[in-house]
């Protein structure tokens, strides 16, 4: 079955240390997506990469960084420099080759920094 | 800058009666919208989309309304059932657009 793996779903660390969740689809998408929620608050996007080697900010893109060195993997660092790290992380992909596709999610990775 | 709106946080349903979860955007360039659910601890699933083309979409239990003069849509499940319990997300998009703008979401409660 295609989907898409995150990776590892609950996630501890103390403050000042850089942690990085993986994400990894299999449906053969270009374009992929990390959003962030937080209680009572919609999906924000933190990066989002179209094709392999290529990536943009989102709208809350400090404090994070990404990588895109294959197609099917694309892992978020969050670094020492995000001041609210704690929350629910959810990676998405979709086929920008075709119109009107939607995202489809991973399961998320709770992160607490304590 | 919110573009998409879900004004109700939470909703409650009785069993087998109709709930109806409600979406407004600002950005007339939007021409294709989704609603996703989404369960505590898991990653939403896509239910439902629709493109500007048209003014309904239904599947099964699941219909959405667009009302582009309005720049409103909304999802109606009828009938309700206690496992539609979840968190409904709107999403909107334009072809041309890079990323997806999703509303704060409804959190719907059918009750048995």
């Amino acid at each position: 079955d295609g989907g898409i793996t995150q990776s590892p779903k609950y996630l501890f660390r103390k403050e000042g240390q850089n942690v990085t969740l993986s994400c990894e689809q299999n449906l053969n998408h270009d374009a992929m997506y990390w959003y962030r929620q937080d209680p009572g608050q919609g999906l924000r996007l933190i990066y989002y990469s179209q094709i392999v080697n290529d990536f943009q900010k989102g709208d809350i893109a400090e404090g994070y960084s990404v990588s895109r060195e294959k197609k099917e993997s694309f892992p978020l660092t969050v670094t020492s420099a995000q001041k609210n790290p704690t929350a629910f992380y959810l990676c998405a992909s979709n086929d920008r080759g075709v119109v009107n596709s939607p995202l489809h999610f991973g399961n998320g990775t709770r992160l607490t920094v304590t | 800058d919110q573009q998409v709106k879900q004004n109700s946080p939470s909703l409650s349903v009785q069993e087998g009666r109709i709930s109806i979860l409600n979406c407004d955007y600002t950005n007339s360039m939007f021409d294709y919208f989704l609603w996703y659910k989404k369960y505590p601890a898991e990653g939403p699933t896509f239910l439902i989309s629709i493109s500007s083309i048209k003014d309904k979409n239904e599947d099964g239990r699941f219909t959405v309304f667009l009302n582009k003069s309005a720049k409103h849509l909304s999802l109606h499940i009828v009938p309700s059932q206690p496992g539609d319990s979840a968190v409904y997300f709107c999403a909107a998009n334009a072809y041309n657009f890079n990323k997806f703008y999703f509303g704060s979401g409804t959190k719907l409660n059918v009750k048995p």
